[in-house]
């Protein structure tokens, strides 16, 4: 059974550029979140998605979007990039609440 | 709001030995599910062990077990026979049964002396 599979698992992008990371949750997962790692703030959710709407958000400017599609799979969407978003981008899908998440290797994004 | 505090930023134990991660949760729901999630370098997140709020009886998995005290809203990790494999971040998470969002907490760095 395939785990969840984030793609690219690195990122180097210039300050002012766009980023788009995926998301392909474990099948039969219709929940995927998104979480910002960073050594200073530990993680923190972006937002969930579950069946192609937002059902929860965190705390983070508008210039950070998501979506997702009919087939569960998810993007992520940073649009002008600031230093501050270098980070670890984990992706995490879930069955139900009770079954925790089950986690990508994530995306190491780099601003420079 | 929830919150998860895990007061023990570094740990070191000797392989072979016991050590005990400590995690404290505040919440005002009174149904809820505790995790203990492990990222190894590979960065990979792992759940390594779950426990359901209404259920007295603390989980075990192999050499991971829990002290779950849910007066206190304490949730420890006991590893048991440490390996150097268990060298990892350990992250405590909260998640109420009513929401769809996990709390963390800001981890414990565990490594494993040989």
């Amino acid at each position: 059974k395939a785990g969840v599979t984030q793609t690219p698992r690195y990122l180097i992008k210039t300050r002012g550029q766009q980023v788009t990371l995926s998301c392909s949750p474990i099948s039969g997962h219709r929940s995927v979140s998104w979480y910002q790692q960073t050594p200073g703030q530990g993680l923190q959710f972006l937002f969930e998605y579950f069946s192609e709407t937002q059902r929860n958000k965190g705390n983070f400017p508008g210039r950070f979007s998501g979506r997702q599609f009919s087939n569960s799979r998810s993007e992520m969407n940073v649009s002008t990039l600031e230093l501050g978003d270098s980070a670890l981008y984990l992706c995490a899908s879930s069955f139900a609440a009770n079954y925790g998440y089950t986690f990508g290797s994530g995306t190491r994004l780099t601003v420079v | 709001a929830q919150t998860v505090t895990q007061s023990q930023p570094e740990m070191s134990v000797q392989e072979a030995e016991t050590v005990t991660l400590s995690c404290t949760y505040d919440t005002s729901e009174s149904n809820y599910y505790l995790f203990w999630y492990k990222q190894p370098p590979s960065r990979q997140m792992i759940l390594v062990i779950r426990q359901e709020a209404y259920k007295q009886q603390n989980a075990t998995e192999n050499r991971f077990s829990v002290n779950f005290q849910k007066a206190a809203k304490s949730f420890s990790l006991k590893i048991s026979d440490s390996q150097l494999g268990d060298t990892a971040m350990y992250f405590c998470a909260f998640r109420a049964s009513t929401g769809n969002q996990f709390y963390f907490g800001t981890g414990t760095s565990l490594t494993v002396i040989p």
